[in-house]
C-alpha cells in the first residue's frame, strides 16, 4: 500500500519570506498524481496544486510550486512571498493513475506565518 | 454553486446513539468519499462511491454503513455511535477519478 509522509509537524515563516513543506511518498507505481491541499482554520479544504508523474516539469500556481523528484519520491511545496492568509494546515495526497483507488493524505504539516 | 454540503455542521452524541450523516453534491459528480479527520492523524479514507448504487470500503470502514442511492447523495451511517467515532468528518466528491477532490465545510461529531 502507499503511504505518504510529512515529517514536519510544525512550519513557521516570517511574512514575505519564502518556506518549503516536505512530503515524501512510497509506491511501487510508476504513473500516479500528487496533490497539496491547504485547510485554514474554516476547516475547508482547498486544492493548492497537482502534479501528474510522468510530467517532468514541476507545476506551479502563482505563489506555489513544487519540487518533484520522482526517482527520490519526494513532492516538496514552494510557497514564495508568503501571506499572512497562508497559515494554515498543508497536507500532502497521493493518488494512483489506474483504477478506482482514492487519495491517500499525509499526516499534515501546520504552517504559521509571523508578520 | 453550493458544491459539497454536509449537513449536520456539528452533533453530540451518547455512546449506542444511531444517526446518519448527509453529503450532497450538486455538480454531477460521479465519485463520492467519506473521511475522518483525528488530531495528528490526517485524513482517513472511511468509505467512498464509484457511482450511483456503488459502494466500497476505504481504510478504516469499520463502525460505519453508506449508501449512495442518488448520485448526489452519499450517506454514511453509525449504527451504535462508540467514543472512538469523536472525529471531524469530510465529504468529498470528484467528476472522475482523476480529478481534484472537492471538500465539505466537515462534521464535527463528537460521542460521549
Amino acid at each position: 500500500a502507499q503511504t505518504v509522509t510529512q515529517s514536519q509537524p510544525e512550519m513557521s515563516v516570517q511574512e514575505a519570506e519564502t518556506v518549503t513543506l516536505s512530503c515524501t511518498y512510497d509506491t511501487s507505481e510508476s504513473d500516479y498524481y500528487l496533490f497539496w491541499y491547504k485547510q485554514p482554520p474554516s476547516r475547508q479544504m482547498i486544492l493548492v496544486i497537482r502534479q501528474e508523474a510522468y510530467k517532468q516539469q514541476n507545476a506551479t500556481e502563482n505563489r506555489f510550486s513544487v519540487n518533484f523528484q520522482k526517482a527520490a519520491k519526494s513532492f516538496s511545496l514552494k510557497i514564495s512571498d508568503s501571506q499572512l492568509g497562508d497559515a494554515a494546515m498543508y497536507f500532502c495526497a497521493y493518488r494512483s493513475a489506474g483504477g478506482n483507488t482514492p487519495l491517500v493524505f499525509g499526516k499534515g504539516t501546520r504552517l504559521s506565518v509571523i508578520a | 454553486n453550493a458544491g459539497v454540503t454536509q449537513t449536520p455542521k456539528f452533533r453530540v452524541l451518547k455512546t449506542g446513539q444511531s444517526m446518519t450523516l448527509l453529503c450532497a453534491q450538486d455538480m454531477n459528480h460521479e465519485y463520492m468519499y467519506w473521511y475522518r479527520q483525528d488530531p495528528g492523524m490526517g485524513l482517513r479514507l472511511i468509505h467512498y462511491s464509484v457511482g450511483e448504487g456503488t459502494t466500497a470500503k476505504g481504510e478504516v470502514p469499520d463502525g460505519y454503513n453508506v449508501s449512495r442511492l442518488k448520485k448526489q447523495n452519499f450517506l454514511l451511517g453509525l449504527e451504535s455511535a462508540a467514543p472512538s467515532q469523536t472525529s471531524v468528518y469530510f465529504c468529498a466528491s470528484n467528476r472522475g477519478i482523476n480529478q481534484p477532490q472537492h471538500f465539505g465545510d466537515g462534521t464535527r461529531l463528537s460521542i460521549l
